[in-house]
């Protein structure tokens, strides 16, 4: 079956840097991968759709990169900003809307 | 338009009962997931609804069910509930018929099986 890999240790960056998140996959291959936002207590939040035969996404301060080689996906967020702070989600989508998530990694942005 | 919503937010059952859980869909929507989300994990796939039929389905036990009303709405009952029942169940709705549309998500209901 798919496995989908986050970083299970939480995140911890300064405001203003950039944060870089992983999504690691095997045994699958997507359609398309989308990331999305969790805050605790809430359900997840849409952030970014990135499909198969493409190599980079952005939004705002957002960037998505999806490298079907390696089965990467890469989460960027440039000047983080303590609002920023939650878990992020990447879900592996078929081409039925069936998706499957990774565990999430925490990040934390410090003032 | 409204969102997702589902209720209850909270429930507390016994080993051994049965739940019902009610999400309401997205306006426009077709298609209506459920996943479980046990403390610290993703959410994990239980099924999925596209006008009113099961289009997919998650390994999870058929004591998981679920039905899909012409309004969109959806149920999902778990029967013979388990400890390990509980999570946050989370109901996510989406326009299958546009490719590629995200998931909206409700904000869940929180099941504790003592």
């Amino acid at each position: 079956s798919q496995k989908i890999e986050q970083n299970s240790e939480a995140l911890n960056i300064q405001e203003g840097k950039t944060a870089t998140l992983t999504c690691n996959y095997t045994n699958y291959s997507p359609a398309y991968l989308q990331w999305y936002r969790q805050d605790p207590g809430r359900g997840p939040v849409f952030l970014l759709l990135i499909r198969e035969n493409e190599k980079e996404k952005r939004k705002e301060r957002l960037k998505v990169t999806f490298d079907t080689t390696l089965k990467q996906s890469l989460f960027h967020i440039t000047a983080s900003q303590p609002a920023d702070s939650a878990t992020y989600l990447c879900a592996l989508g078929d081409n039925f809307n069936k998706f499957y998530f990774g565990s999430g990694t925490k990040l934390n942005v410090k003032p | 338009e409204t969102g997702v919503t589902q209720s209850p937010t909270h429930l507390i059952k016994t080993r051994g009962q049965q739940v019902t859980l009610r999400c309401s869909s997205q306006s426009g929507h077709n298609t209506v997931s459920w996943y479980q989300q046990a403390l610290g994990q993703g959410p994990q796939f239980i099924f999925q609804y596209y006008r009113e039929e099961e289009n997919g389905r998650g390994n999870f036990p058929p004591r998981f069910s679920g039905l899909q009303f012409p309004n969109y709405s959806s149920e999902l009952n778990v029967n013979a509930l388990e400890l390990d029942d509980s999570a946050l169940y989370l109901c996510a709705s989406s326009d299958r018929d546009r490719y590629k549309s995200p998931l909206h998500f409700g904000n869940g209901t929180r099941l504790t099986v003592t």
